[in-house]
């Protein structure tokens, strides 16, 4: 089975903090992607990468950045937080031959 | 700009009933469109995708519709049980690209199955 592992759950932090969210695959995937979740607004690309240190932004970049230092592991970061990235943050992992997304459960962040 | 806009934002169906919920895009380049369900706490998991050279797929109770002309495309659930409540997702991608740009989402759907 295919693991897509986000390191929190639940992440609760004060404005302007910078803010470390971490994501581990363990199927050798070449992409994977950052989502935030919003009720009625569905899921909305932030970022991607699609190899080691290359990154490419997705529909909502601002505000957030993003590392892939080795194959397996995507970190999204918040450079200083703000309460409207207070959110559900979604990490996916690719598998480009099956064509199909495997997510982890999420990080409920919110910015205080 | 909404590429892939879902419908209906909430469905309450009956035990039995057929769940229906409908999804359209706009960008011609796409050519591959899965469906997405989420049960509350998970992430949301594969459910069952079509490609524009079919126009129908089915996988046991769940069938997808595919108009290409119209640039619409539809999740049917026959027989909806309780066990099918959660969101749904459509979105769509670019399969000759291998997806790897990642997929565009509808907005979503709370479907609740009364029992």
């Amino acid at each position: 089975d295919v693991k897509v592992t986000q390191s929190s759950r639940y992440l609760v932090k004060r404005t302007g903090e910078k803010v470390f969210l971490e994501c581990v695959q363990d199927m050798d995937h070449e992409n994977m992607f950052w989502y935030r979740q919003d009720p009625g607004l569905g899921l909305r690309l932030i970022y991607f990468s699609y190899d080691v240190k290359m990154k490419e932004k997705g529909d909502i970049p601002e505000g957030y950045s993003v590392s892939r230092e080795k194959k397996e592991r995507f970190s999204l970061i918040l450079e200083s937080a703000s309460t409207n990235q207070t959110s559900m943050y979604l990490c996916a992992s690719w598998d480009s031959l099956n064509t199909e997304a495997f997510f982890g459960q999420g990080t409920r962040l919110t910015v205080v | 700009q909404q590429q892939v806009k879902q419908s209906p934002q909430s469905l309450i169906v009956q035990k039995g009933g057929i769940s229906i919920i409908n999804c359209a895009y706009e960008n011609t380049a796409f050519d591959y469109f899965p469906w997405y369900q989420q049960f509350p706490g998970k992430g949301p998991a594969l459910l069952i995708a079509i490609r524009p050279d079919v126009s129908e797929k089915k996988e046991g109770r769940f069938t997808i519709s595919f108009n290409k002309s119209a640039k619409q495309f539809s999740l049917h659930i026959m027989d909806s049980q309780p066990g099918d409540s959660a969101t749904y997702f459509c979105a769509a991608t670019k399969y000759s690209g291998g997806g790897a740009d990642g997929l565009t989402f509808g907005k979503g759907t709370h479907l609740i199955i009364q029992p």
